[in-house]
């Protein structure tokens, strides 16, 4: 089957770093996309990763090993708006987003 | 701004009552949209693909005809849950894909349904 597993929770403080690992088992793979949800809120787009490496953006990075079947989120610099939870999701090979359960980030002053 | 939207942003009803949420394309003719629930602490669950002319491609498990999905036009597609239980409270998402070439997807803001 299928399967995106990444932490339930994860805490840090502010203006810390913190890294978000995402493991997957798909049937195919067109790219894994890191949403950024907010309670109560609809998710919001990260970052998209299709080919090996690390793209970065602003505080955000995301990297990607396919052999691995692996991927992590990096967030620097934390501030308490960061407070949210990340969603991994990777699209298989029928171009459908197979999504992981989030990991909710605190953030502590 | 925003790119997709719903209507409503939340509604409570009775057990037994249906429910229309409406999800809008504001910016670019979508012919297929995504219908996404999502349960307290739960990840995303795509519920059913919506095509626009044609009939929804709906999840393993989804009751096509409880949860009704119309594509009427490119700008427009509608969910609406038929004879609503309290199990069937939820937050429902819509979504499409940002171009016609790209994978991502905008999400619309949701509709947070609680059946009494």
């Amino acid at each position: 089957g299928q399967n995106i597993d990444q932490p339930t929770e994860m805490t840090a403080t502010e203006g810390a770093i913190v890294q978000i690992n995402c493991t997957y088992q798909t049937s195919g793979f067109n790219g894994l996309f890191w949403y950024q949800q907010h309670a109560g809120e609809a998710p919001t787009f990260l970052s998209y990763n299709v080919l090996d490496g690390l793209e970065e953006k602003g505080r955000f990075s995301s990297f990607l090993s396919r052999s691995k079947g692996y991927s992590y989120l990096l967030l620097k610099e934390l501030q308490m708006k960061d407070s949210a939870s990340y969603l991994c999701a990777v699209m298989d090979s029928n171009y459908q987003l197979i999504w992981g359960a989030g990991t909710k980030l605190i953030i502590k002053p | 701004g925003a790119v997709v939207s719903q209507h409503p942003s939340w509604v409570i009803c009775k057990s037994g009552t249906s429910v229309k949420i409406e999800c809008r394309s504001l910016d670019f003719q979508a012919t297929t949209m995504f219908w996404y629930r999502q349960f307290p602490k739960q990840s995303l669950m795509l519920m059913a693909t919506s095509n626009e002319g044609s009939k929804a491609t709906y999840e393993q498990g989804v009751e096509k005809d409880k949860f009704l999905i119309n594509h009427a036009s490119l700008t427009l597609s509608t969910l609406t849950v038929t004879s609503a239980h309290p199990e069937d409270s939820s937050f429902y998402i819509c979504a499409r894909d940002v171009t016609s070439e790209s994978n991502e997807q905008f999400f619309g803001p949701g509709t947070r349904l609680t059946v009494l």
